[in-house]
């Protein structure tokens, strides 16, 4: 079962621009942590953010988190070519390292 | 430093046949884990092991799918036989404490 939903599916900017995904979830967390993962490849973590906590930052991305809507967004800024992949949200309710993944969101940054 | 590894990175066999998927953690890392990615879909864990111990195996299919961690370090998943719906991505992760889990490439399975 997935606890996440993500939106948009798919979504196709130009380099340079933002690219925003969103992420809803149905229970209460500990935390929520955003994964990529490039074509044919394993998922590569990007950020950890906990439940006390609305908004983080690490280079180009920021993560809000709003517990009472249930949902979070992942923004990417100036995005680049390399940035194309599949984003995933994932949780975690007990901090037990027990993760729920999204579906995904796929990115496509256009040269 | 080495990352996750995991083999065969592609496997194709016929339905009833078993088949196992190896995979060595991060040196260190006490917690490892197996989990299922269909195409289009986010991974579904399917077991979790601190140390040698599966502290939550309650999503792997005990009928056909088995795992083993001994010495707490790389881990097998076998599936005896599969099946055409066992096709799919099969991703092992591992991590130190809770920390962020760092993921393998995967073993794409077909089976037809």
């Amino acid at each position: 079962s997935q606890q996440g939903e993500e939106d948009p599916q798919a979504l196709s900017i130009q380099e340079g621009e933002n690219a925003t995904m969103n992420c809803s979830y149905k229970t209460s967390i500990n935390n929520l942590q955003w994964y990529r993962q490039n074509s044919g490849r394993g998922l590569v973590h990007l950020i950890l953010i906990r439940s006390n906590e609305r908004e983080k930052h690490s280079g180009r991305l920021r993560v809000t988190l709003d517990t009472s809507k249930k949902s979070s967004s992942l923004l990417i800024t100036a995005s680049r070519a390399a940035d194309t992949a599949s984003y995933f949200c994932a949780t975690d309710a007990r901090n037990t390292g027990k993760l729920i993944f999204g579906q995904g969101t796929t990115l496509q940054v256009k040269p | 430093e080495a990352g996750v590894v995991q083999s065969p990175r592609y496997k194709i066999i016929e339905k009833k046949q078993p088949v196992a998927f190896w995979c060595n953690p991060i040196s260190g890392h006490n917690t490892l884990y197996w989990y299922l990615q269909n195409l289009g879909q986010g991974p579904e864990l399917l077991i979790r092991y601190e140390n040698e111990e599966a502290v939550d195996d309650s999503q792997l299919p005990k009928d056909r799918f088995s795992a083993e961690r001994l010495k707490g370090v790389d881990s097998t998943l076998k599936i005896q036989p599969a099946e055409l719906g066992d096709s799919a991505v099969y991703l092992c992760a591992s991590s130190l404490n809770l920390n962020e889990q760092f993921f393998g490439p995967g073993t794409r399975l077909t089976v037809l």
